[in-house]
Protein backbone atom coordinates (compact mmCIF):
# COMPACT_ATOMS: atom_id res chain seq x y z
CA UNK A 1 0.00 0.00 0.00
CA UNK A 2 1.32 3.55 -0.92
CA UNK A 3 1.56 6.01 1.80
CA UNK A 4 -1.69 8.29 0.95
CA UNK A 5 -4.02 6.85 -1.13
CA UNK A 6 -7.10 8.64 -3.09
CA UNK A 7 -10.02 7.22 -4.68
CA UNK A 8 -11.67 8.25 -7.10
CA UNK A 9 -8.51 9.25 -9.35
CA UNK A 10 -11.06 11.00 -12.33
CA UNK A 11 -14.57 11.94 -11.24
CA UNK A 12 -17.16 13.69 -13.75
CA UNK A 13 -20.52 15.01 -12.09
CA UNK A 14 -23.09 17.51 -13.11
CA UNK A 15 -24.19 20.62 -11.04
CA UNK A 16 -26.77 18.42 -9.27
CA UNK A 17 -24.99 15.34 -8.41
CA UNK A 18 -23.65 14.42 -4.84
CA UNK A 19 -20.76 12.26 -4.87
CA UNK A 20 -17.29 11.50 -2.00
CA UNK A 21 -13.69 11.59 -2.83
CA UNK A 22 -12.09 9.66 0.02
CA UNK A 23 -8.48 9.74 1.10
CA UNK A 24 -6.31 6.71 3.53
CA UNK A 25 -3.03 7.15 4.68
CA UNK A 26 -1.22 3.94 6.11
CA UNK A 27 1.59 6.48 7.59
CA UNK A 28 0.55 6.59 11.42
CA UNK A 29 -0.02 10.54 10.99
CA UNK A 30 -2.48 12.31 13.19
CA UNK A 31 -3.17 15.17 10.80
CA UNK A 32 -4.99 15.42 7.61
CA UNK A 33 -5.45 17.57 4.62
CA UNK A 34 -7.50 18.48 1.46
CA UNK A 35 -5.97 21.21 -0.91
CA UNK A 36 -7.21 22.22 -4.28
CA UNK A 37 -4.60 22.70 -6.78
CA UNK A 38 -5.90 24.68 -9.73
CA UNK A 39 -4.06 25.34 -12.86
CA UNK A 40 -0.85 27.74 -12.43
CA UNK A 41 -2.20 28.70 -9.23
CA UNK A 42 -1.29 27.94 -5.60
CA UNK A 43 -2.10 24.93 -3.43
CA UNK A 44 -5.39 26.19 -1.84
CA UNK A 45 -5.81 24.44 1.50
CA UNK A 46 -9.64 23.59 2.53
CA UNK A 47 -9.34 21.97 5.51
CA UNK A 48 -7.41 20.75 7.95
CA UNK A 49 -8.13 17.63 10.39
CA UNK A 50 -6.05 16.90 13.80
CA UNK A 51 -6.58 13.87 15.93
CA UNK A 52 -9.95 13.68 13.70
CA UNK A 53 -10.68 17.43 14.81
CA UNK A 54 -11.23 20.20 11.95
CA UNK A 55 -8.67 22.88 12.89
CA UNK A 56 -9.17 24.85 9.92
CA UNK A 57 -11.72 26.01 7.19
CA UNK A 58 -10.55 28.05 5.01
CA UNK A 59 -13.80 29.84 4.18
CA UNK A 60 -14.79 27.24 1.89
CA UNK A 61 -18.13 27.12 0.42
CA UNK A 62 -20.80 24.69 2.47
CA UNK A 63 -21.02 22.76 -1.24
CA UNK A 64 -17.40 21.26 -0.11
CA UNK A 65 -18.66 19.04 3.47
CA UNK A 66 -15.37 17.26 5.03
CA UNK A 67 -15.45 14.49 6.96
CA UNK A 68 -13.31 12.51 8.94
CA UNK A 69 -14.36 9.34 11.30
CA UNK A 70 -10.71 8.40 12.33
CA UNK A 71 -6.99 9.61 11.93
CA UNK A 72 -6.83 6.98 9.01
CA UNK A 73 -9.69 8.30 6.79
CA UNK A 74 -10.77 11.51 5.53
CA UNK A 75 -13.48 12.49 3.12
CA UNK A 76 -14.81 15.31 0.59
CA UNK A 77 -19.00 15.01 0.42
CA UNK A 78 -19.49 16.92 -3.15
CA UNK A 79 -22.72 18.43 -4.06
CA UNK A 80 -24.45 21.21 -6.08
CA UNK A 81 -21.06 22.22 -7.66
CA UNK A 82 -20.43 24.72 -9.97
CA UNK A 83 -18.10 24.39 -13.16
CA UNK A 84 -15.29 26.68 -11.52
CA UNK A 85 -14.84 23.90 -8.98
CA UNK A 86 -13.73 21.84 -11.53
CA UNK A 87 -9.89 21.31 -10.54
CA UNK A 88 -7.49 18.71 -8.82
CA UNK A 89 -8.17 17.52 -5.23
CA UNK A 90 -5.00 16.32 -3.00
CA UNK A 91 -5.23 14.89 -0.02
CA UNK A 92 -2.28 14.80 2.56
CA UNK A 93 -1.33 13.88 5.68
CA UNK A 94 1.86 14.89 8.32
CA UNK A 95 2.63 14.34 11.75
CA UNK A 96 2.21 17.32 14.06
CA UNK A 97 3.52 17.96 17.48
CA UNK A 98 2.72 20.46 20.20
CA UNK A 99 -0.66 23.31 20.45
CA UNK A 100 1.66 25.46 17.52
CA UNK A 101 0.61 22.53 15.19
CA UNK A 102 3.99 22.20 13.97
CA UNK A 103 3.88 20.36 11.13
CA UNK A 104 6.65 18.22 9.42
CA UNK A 105 6.57 17.45 5.98
CA UNK A 106 2.96 16.61 3.76
CA UNK A 107 2.36 13.59 2.37
CA UNK A 108 0.02 13.69 -0.55
CA UNK A 109 -1.58 12.02 -2.38
CA UNK A 110 -1.86 11.22 -6.10
CA UNK A 111 -5.07 13.32 -6.43
CA UNK A 112 -8.63 13.06 -7.66
CA UNK A 113 -9.27 15.01 -10.91
CA UNK A 114 -12.76 16.44 -10.54
CA UNK A 115 -14.92 18.18 -13.72
CA UNK A 116 -17.89 19.72 -13.42
CA UNK A 117 -20.74 19.86 -16.34
CA UNK B 1 -0.42 39.95 2.40
CA UNK B 2 1.74 36.83 1.64
CA UNK B 3 2.79 35.55 -1.43
CA UNK B 4 5.54 33.29 -2.88
CA UNK B 5 6.79 34.08 -6.37
CA UNK B 6 8.51 31.75 -8.62
CA UNK B 7 8.99 31.35 -12.26
CA UNK B 8 5.97 29.98 -13.70
CA UNK B 9 8.26 27.57 -16.73
CA UNK B 10 11.64 27.01 -17.24
CA UNK B 11 13.57 25.14 -20.07
CA UNK B 12 16.98 23.08 -19.80
CA UNK B 13 19.10 20.42 -21.73
CA UNK B 14 19.78 17.01 -20.35
CA UNK B 15 22.96 17.08 -18.63
CA UNK B 16 23.43 20.37 -17.49
CA UNK B 17 22.72 22.39 -14.43
CA UNK B 18 19.12 24.46 -13.32
CA UNK B 19 18.52 26.62 -10.76
CA UNK B 20 14.93 27.25 -10.06
CA UNK B 21 14.29 30.48 -7.67
CA UNK B 22 11.70 31.45 -4.78
CA UNK B 23 10.91 34.88 -3.43
CA UNK B 24 8.91 35.16 -0.63
CA UNK B 25 6.89 38.02 1.57
CA UNK B 26 5.57 36.34 4.43
CA UNK B 27 4.10 36.96 8.09
CA UNK B 28 7.38 35.10 9.65
CA UNK B 29 9.08 33.00 8.85
CA UNK B 30 9.59 29.07 10.12
CA UNK B 31 11.00 27.16 7.21
CA UNK B 32 11.15 26.74 3.77
CA UNK B 33 10.21 23.47 1.75
CA UNK B 34 10.72 22.16 -1.95
CA UNK B 35 8.47 19.61 -3.77
CA UNK B 36 8.23 18.41 -6.40
CA UNK B 37 5.33 17.02 -8.92
CA UNK B 38 5.57 15.06 -11.81
CA UNK B 39 2.36 15.40 -14.31
CA UNK B 40 -0.70 13.69 -12.82
CA UNK B 41 1.07 12.17 -10.06
CA UNK B 42 1.43 13.13 -5.97
CA UNK B 43 3.68 16.11 -4.58
CA UNK B 44 6.80 14.90 -3.01
CA UNK B 45 9.10 16.58 -0.72
CA UNK B 46 12.31 17.27 -1.75
CA UNK B 47 13.89 19.53 1.12
CA UNK B 48 13.48 21.82 3.88
CA UNK B 49 15.62 25.22 4.61
CA UNK B 50 15.16 26.91 8.17
CA UNK B 51 19.11 28.15 8.62
CA UNK B 52 20.41 30.36 5.70
CA UNK B 53 23.04 28.53 3.58
CA UNK B 54 23.23 25.48 1.23
CA UNK B 55 21.62 21.88 2.05
CA UNK B 56 22.89 19.22 -0.45
CA UNK B 57 21.20 16.15 -1.27
CA UNK B 58 22.57 14.08 -4.19
CA UNK B 59 21.65 16.05 -7.49
CA UNK B 60 19.67 18.51 -5.84
CA UNK B 61 20.52 21.58 -3.51
CA UNK B 62 18.46 24.34 -1.92
CA UNK B 63 19.57 27.55 -0.73
CA UNK B 64 18.16 29.84 1.88
CA UNK B 65 18.86 33.85 2.91
CA UNK B 66 16.10 34.89 4.97
CA UNK B 67 17.13 38.71 5.10
CA UNK B 68 16.46 38.46 1.82
CA UNK B 69 13.43 36.71 1.79
CA UNK B 70 15.34 34.16 -1.38
CA UNK B 71 15.36 30.72 -2.04
CA UNK B 72 16.35 28.48 -5.05
CA UNK B 73 16.67 25.28 -5.86
CA UNK B 74 19.68 23.93 -7.63
CA UNK B 75 19.26 20.48 -9.93
CA UNK B 76 22.70 19.32 -11.27
CA UNK B 77 23.40 16.93 -14.33
CA UNK B 78 19.87 16.95 -15.35
CA UNK B 79 17.76 13.79 -16.52
CA UNK B 80 14.66 13.63 -18.61
CA UNK B 81 13.21 12.57 -15.25
CA UNK B 82 13.76 15.74 -13.65
CA UNK B 83 10.69 16.60 -16.12
CA UNK B 84 8.45 17.92 -13.40
CA UNK B 85 6.73 20.72 -11.74
CA UNK B 86 8.74 22.64 -8.43
CA UNK B 87 6.51 24.14 -5.81
CA UNK B 88 7.82 26.14 -3.22
CA UNK B 89 6.16 26.40 0.22
CA UNK B 90 7.11 28.84 3.33
CA UNK B 91 5.80 28.29 7.01
CA UNK B 92 5.01 31.47 8.01
CA UNK B 93 4.65 32.40 11.85
CA UNK B 94 1.40 30.85 12.16
CA UNK B 95 2.80 27.43 11.34
CA UNK B 96 0.98 27.83 8.14
CA UNK B 97 2.17 26.59 4.82
CA UNK B 98 2.20 29.48 2.04
CA UNK B 99 2.52 28.07 -1.40
CA UNK B 100 4.01 29.43 -4.35
CA UNK B 101 2.45 28.81 -8.08
CA UNK B 102 4.79 26.18 -9.11
CA UNK B 103 7.59 26.23 -11.82
CA UNK B 104 7.21 24.08 -14.59
CA UNK B 105 11.05 22.44 -15.42
CA UNK B 106 11.25 21.11 -19.65
CA UNK B 107 13.73 18.99 -19.70
CA UNK B 108 15.52 18.47 -23.35
CA UNK B 109 17.65 16.21 -24.55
Amino acid sequence: ETGVTQTPRHLVMGMTNKKSLKCEQHLGHNAMYWYKQSAKKPLELMFVYSLEERVENNSVPSRFSPECPNSSHLFLHLHTLQPEDSALYLCASSQVEGDTFVTGELFFGEGSRLTVL
Amino acid sequence: GQNIDQPTEMTATEGAIVQINCTYQTSGFNGLFWYQQHAGEAPTFLSYNVLDGLEEKGRFSSFLSRSKGYSYLLLKELQMKDSASYLCAVRDSNYQLIWGAGTKLIIKP
